[in-house]
């Protein structure tokens, strides 16, 4: 099992829907979770991170962490064709303050 | 804003050669760290390093070497290069003294070894 999983898609959405993407990890420890988006050759730049159990909103982002079930997941609301990217979910590991862990991503496709 | 520079963009070396890949960031960050990235296998850890002059091997360490000689300044080193180790490589440097610094990334190298 790998530490950090997501579907690599695509999820495809149509423009003013909301997209919801989702990240398991396996580290019950874990306690930093971020989200990334990279466009296409370009490198990922951090859109949310949470620290605690439940929700976090940011514009049209939310970040929702569930410990207990140890997934945590990424709503974007009013979705852009120019959110079109691939999301990365990375999790901070328990036995190091330095590593973070990324999932191999999930490709966005905003339908105009 | 922190600004993590990466000396080239491309990178196209022959089997066998010695590479050497540069990063500088400017933002006093303590811990920094390479990372390669191929389709399907998402970022992968080679090396970081927490401290001048101290570095720790990640997931995938081996054909890999690292120097950090200082603060700012962190190499990648290939030793003999592989046509498995064509890829794209990103550097990134953090904050140490908070578990939610969020990691910042350089523009990335993409090296060809043919």
């Amino acid at each position: 099992q790998k530490e950090v999983e997501q579907n690599s898609g695509p999820l495809s959405v149509p423009e003013g829907a909301i997209a919801s993407l989702n990240c398991t990890y396996s580290d019950r420890g874990s306690q930093s979770f971020f989200w990334y988006r990279q466009y296409s050759g370009k490198s990922p730049e951090l859109i949310m991170f949470i620290y605690s159990n439940g929700d976090k909103e940011d514009g049209r982002f939310t970040a929702q962490l569930n410990k207990a079930s140890q997934y945590v997941s990424l709503l974007i609301r009013d979705s852009q064709p120019s959110d079109s990217a691939t999301y990365l979910c990375a999790v901070n590991r328990e036995d190091s303050s330095y590593k973070l862990i990324f999932g191999s991503g999930t490709r966005l496709l905003v339908r105009p | 804003d922190v600004k993590v520079t990466q000396s080239s963009r491309y990178l196209v070396k022959r089997t066998g050669e010695k590479v050497f890949l540069e990063c500088v960031q400017d933002m006093d960050h303590e811990n920094m760290f390479w990372y390669r990235q191929d389709p399907g296998l998402g970022l992968r850890l080679i090396y970081f390093s927490y401290d001048v002059k101290m570095k720790e091997k990640g997931d995938i360490p081996e054909g890999y070497s690292v120097s950090r000689e200082k603060k700012e300044r962190f190499s990648l080193i290939l030793e003999s290069a592989s046509t498995n180790q064509t890829s794209m490589y990103l550097c990134a440097s953090r904050r140490r003294d908070r578990v939610n610094s969020p990691l910042h990334f350089g523009n990335g190298t993409r090296l060809t070894v043919t």
